[in-house]
């Protein structure tokens, strides 16, 4: 079946503005998470949702930056008044997240946000 | 704070040699590890994993230890094939047995390069 998949899979705006990032997660997942992976590092947790809940949003790093998932499925991250120092490739991945154990990730391709 | 670390950003062995990652983790807490691996323009993609009751676990080709009093772990690939070539990410999750968020903290990836 469909694996992760992200739109767009590149973004250029400009300082200040605001985007939108979307994630389909492989249907039947109930676990989203939305990592952010700057140039050289490894990519770092942003938001859990188990449904359409935000079961962790820890790793946000301030308040310009918010994600829905209304109806359990598709995931929306918002950067509101973009930085240059957002600029990163955003990772989704879901997973079955099953009551028990882990459950392992698929990452979809990531959006490559250029903010100029 | 770097709760996971890859010490050695890049690697080259020839191909049919072993190939050794390493991997370690400051955070007592994590009890699951998995290995990442990704190539250019594409999300990360599962390896392999290992739970913190366990020493060893295989794969085919790969195999990753754990050595928990050192909090260390290293991923072994023999043969190692030139499609081996990408960028390879060991991550950490805590609370495996909790049932918690599973978010995965990730090291900042070593780029295996596998000579014909």
């Amino acid at each position: 079946g469909a694996g992760v998949s992200q739109t767009p899979s590149n973004k250029v705006t400009e300082k200040g503005k605001y985007v939108e990032l979307r994630c389909d997660p492989i249907s039947g997942h109930t676990a989203l998470y939305w990592y952010r992976q700057s140039l050289g590092q490894g990519p770092e947790f942003l938001i859990y949702f188990q449904g359409t809940g935000a079961a962790d949003d820890s790793g946000l790093p301030n308040d310009r930056f918010f994600a829905v998932r209304p109806e359990g499925s598709v995931s929306t991250l918002k950067i509101q008044r973009t930085e240059r120092g957002d600029s990163a490739v955003y990772l989704c991945a879901s997973s079955l997240n099953e009551a028990s154990g882990y459950n392992e990730q698929f990452f979809g391709p990531g959006t490559r946000l250029t903010v100029l | 704070d770097q709760q996971v670390k890859q010490n050695s950003p890049s690697l080259s062995v020839q191909e049919g040699r072993i190939s050794i990652l390493n991997c370690d983790y400051t955070n007592s807490m994590f009890d699951y590890f998995l290995w990442y691996k990704k190539y250019p323009a594409e999300g990360p993609t599962f390896l392999i994993s290992i739970s913190s009751i366990k020493d060893k676990n295989e794969d085919g080709r790969f195999t990753v230890f754990l050595n928990k009093s050192a909090k260390h772990l290293s991923l072994h690939i023999v043969p190692s094939q030139p499609g081996d070539s990408a960028v390879y990410f060991c991550a950490a999750s805590a609370n495996f047995y909790g049932g918690a968020t599973n978010k995965l903290i990730f090291g900042t990836g070593t780029l295996l390069a596998v000579q014909p």
